[in-house]
Parts: structure tokens; C-alpha cells; sequence
């Protein structure tokens, strides 16, 4: 069964300081993965996917995620975090069997100045 | 990119009414559409896959007879919570997806909040 595994449930980091959010999955076949992220009582906005290819794939406001297939992992990174940045960051996995999505239990992301 | 409209963005009702949510897609038609349900601080739970012109498919344990959903046309979806009650607030979220496959991107509607007092 596919499912999506977001291990931290709460980071903090200061405003300026890097940021990696963790991400792995379980998927037989070739995964297609996204990262999403949510404002409070908002919907939620693509930063990132990765289909094939190139293993490093650079987002929206600065955001890159790498795809390493032997830790089933897809981490988000940023090198320098925003107070705006703070929110709910989903990881996602796309399969074709449903045409639906499987969603992390998601990442709440806290800046301090 | 694709735009997704929810409406309404916010409900409070009374227990025991009926309220409806609709779902758009504004410039793109969408044959599937997905509906979604979270809680605070949790994740998304998908609730059923609304597909244009045939019944929609309910996840397991999700009562389709409380949760009415209709998808009448290419660009709208309509979720009705019926005779609701106060612990079905909660945040519920609309998705469409440009095609089919793993790999086509879901956008995703702001969402609406329904209060049930």
C-alpha cells in the first residue's frame, strides 16, 4: 500500500537560518511526488514535483527538493527561511491506480525573528 | 497555473440543516474532482472522487449518505453535508486535477470552514 511518511510534526528555526523538511514514502512503482503548502484556513499551493529526471528540483519562493530513490525519501529544503514561510508543508504522492493522491500528516513550520 | 474556486469560504448552520459547497474549476474542465476533510492540525483525508456524470466513489468509512456529492457539469462539484452536525465541523478542501495519472498536478480550492452549532 502507498503511503507518505512526514516525521516531524512541529519544526522551529530562526528567520535567515536553512530549513529541511523530511519526507518518505512507500510506493512500488515509480513514485510521483509533490510538496504542497498551506497558509492557515487556506487551500493548499504546489512548491515542487518531481516526476523523472533530474533528482534536485528547485520550487516556487526559493524551495528545492531532491529525490533519492535508495532512501525513499523527497526532502524539502530552503536555504534561507522568511517569517512569511511559516505554515503547513504537505508532502504528496501521485499514483496512477485511483488518480488520487496520498498525503503526509504534514509539517507545521514555525519562524522566529 | 489551473484555478480552483470553493464557495462558500465559511459556513455556520444550525444541527440538523443542510449545507452545500461548491467547487469550480475556473478555466480548465475537470472530469474528476476530489473532496477533502481536515482537521486541525492534521492532515487531508480525501472523503470520495466526484466524477462528471456518474456516482462518486467513497473512501471506506465515509457515510455517502451524509455527504452528497454531485458533479453535474466539467467545472462544478457540488458536496452537500446533510442534517449535519456539530462533529461534522470542520475544514473541507476541494482538489481537480488536469488529466488523469499519477504525474498531472491537483489544484486545490481555499477551502471552506463549516460550523455546526
Amino acid at each position: 500500500a502507498q503511503s507518505v511518511t512526514q516525521p516531524d510534526i512541529h519544526i522551529t528555526v530562526s528567520e535567515g537560518a536553512s530549513l529541511e523538511l523530511r519526507c518518505n514514502y512507500s510506493y512500488g512503482a515509480t513514485p510521483y511526488l509533490f510538496w504542497y503548502v498551506q497558509s492557515p484556513g487556506q487551500g493548499l499551493q504546489l512548491l515542487l514535483k518531481y516526476f523523472s529526471g533530474d533528482t534536485l528540483v528547485q520550487g516556487i519562493k526559493g524551495f528545492e527538493a531532491e529525490f533519492k530513490r535508495s532512501q525513499s525519501s523527497f526532502n524539502l529544503r530552503k536555504p534561507s527561511v522568511h517569517w512569511s514561510d511559516a505554515a503547513e508543508y504537505f508532502c504528496a504522492v501521485g499514483v496512477n491506480t485511483g488518480n488520487q493522491f496520498y498525503f503526509g500528516t504534514g509539517t507545521s513550520l514555525t519562524v522566529i525573528p | 497555473g489551473a484555478v480552483v474556486s470553493q464557495h462558500p469560504s465559511w459556513v455556520i448552520c444550525k444541527s440538523g440543516t443542510s449545507v452545500k459547497i461548491e467547487c469550480r474549476s475556473l478555466d480548465f474542465q475537470a472530469t474528476t474532482m476530489f473532496w477533502y476533510r481536515q482537521f486541525p492540525k492534521q492532515s487531508l483525508m480525501l472523503m470520495a472522487t466526484s466524477n462528471e456524470g456518474s456516482k462518486a466513489t467513497y473512501e471506506q468509512g465515509v457515510e455517502k449518505d451524509k455527504f452528497l456529492i454531485n458533479h453535474a457539469s466539467l467545472t462544478l462539484s457540488t458536496l452537500t453535508v446533510t442534517s449535519a452536525h456539530p462533529e461534522d465541523s470542520s475544514f473541507y478542501i476541494c482538489s481537480a486535477r488536469l488529466g488523469r495519472g499519477g504525474n498531472t498536478e491537483a489544484f486545490f480550492g481555499q477551502g471552506t470552514r463549516l460550523t455546526v452549532v
